[in-house]
């Protein structure tokens, strides 16, 4: 079975620091990882997502996130954040079978941030 | 950019009553889902569709659930009687045919379901 957990429910930073959302997964084959973000009143859009290759990916609004094996974490930064950045951050594992991927997600991380 | 839509937007319903939530997924994607989030939790899967037939369903998904995909463009889920713990918001979302391994998955805005 797969499996997600994301450390800290919530993470307030101030405008310009560096933003870090912990995910640690947890999969019994090869895992896809995705982190996906929430805004107030919206849905689910993907920030990046980790398949193959390359194990440092980067997303939009400057976003990257580095897949580590060893330790089975898929951690988000973000050198500076953005005011525009608070939301709810999601980590998610896929389970791939038959064609069709189902997502497991991470209980979320709410992130403020202040000015 | 296409995307997916659901109505509506937040339901309020009695319990035992009967719900339908309807999502209009991306024109040309064939694989379909939906997903719930009770306030507070973890985005949960509760089904996937192809080919008109479900794929793989959650626990979650029992015999009060049902998926229907009536006409060329919309996927609905239809709770038959109610449950206070039904409420939650529901996400709907679709991926395009299978070019590889994976295939990402669009999300729509949700519905909130409300359970009095």
């Amino acid at each position: 079975a797969q499996s997600v957990t994301q450390l800290g429910s919530h993470v307030s930073v101030s405008e310009g620091a560096l933003v870090l959302l912990r995910c640690n997964y947890s999969s019994s084959v090869p895992p896809y990882l995705f982190w996906y973000v929430q805004y107030p009143n919206q849905g689910l859009q993907l920030l990046l997502k980790y398949t193959t290759g390359a194990t440092l990916v980067k997303g939009i609004n400057g976003f990257e996130a580095e897949f580590k094996k060893s330790e089975t974490s898929f951690h988000l930064t973000k050198p500076s954040a953005h005011m525009s950045d608070a939301a709810e951050y999601f980590c998610a594992v896929s389970s791939f079978s038959g064609g069709y991927n189902k997502l497991i997600f991470g209980a979320g991380t709410r992130l403020a941030v202040h000015p | 950019e296409p995307e997916v839509t659901q109505t509506p937007s937040h339901q309020v319903t009695q319990m035992g009553q009967e719900v339908i939530l309807r999502c209009v997924p991306i024109s040309n994607h064939l694989y379909f889902y939906w997903y719930r989030q009770i306030l507070g939790q973890k985005v949960e899967f509760l089904v996937s569709f192809y080919n008109n037939e479900i794929s793989e369903k959650s626990e979650i998904f029992d015999d009060q659930f049902s998926v229907e995909r009536p006409d060329g463009s919309n996927f609905t889920l239809k709770i038959r009687s109610t449950k206070l713990e039904d409420s939650a918001m529901y996400f709907c979302a679709s991926s395009p045919a299978r070019t590889s391994s994976y295939n990402e998955q669009f999300f729509g805005p949700g519905t909130r379901l409300t359970v009095l």
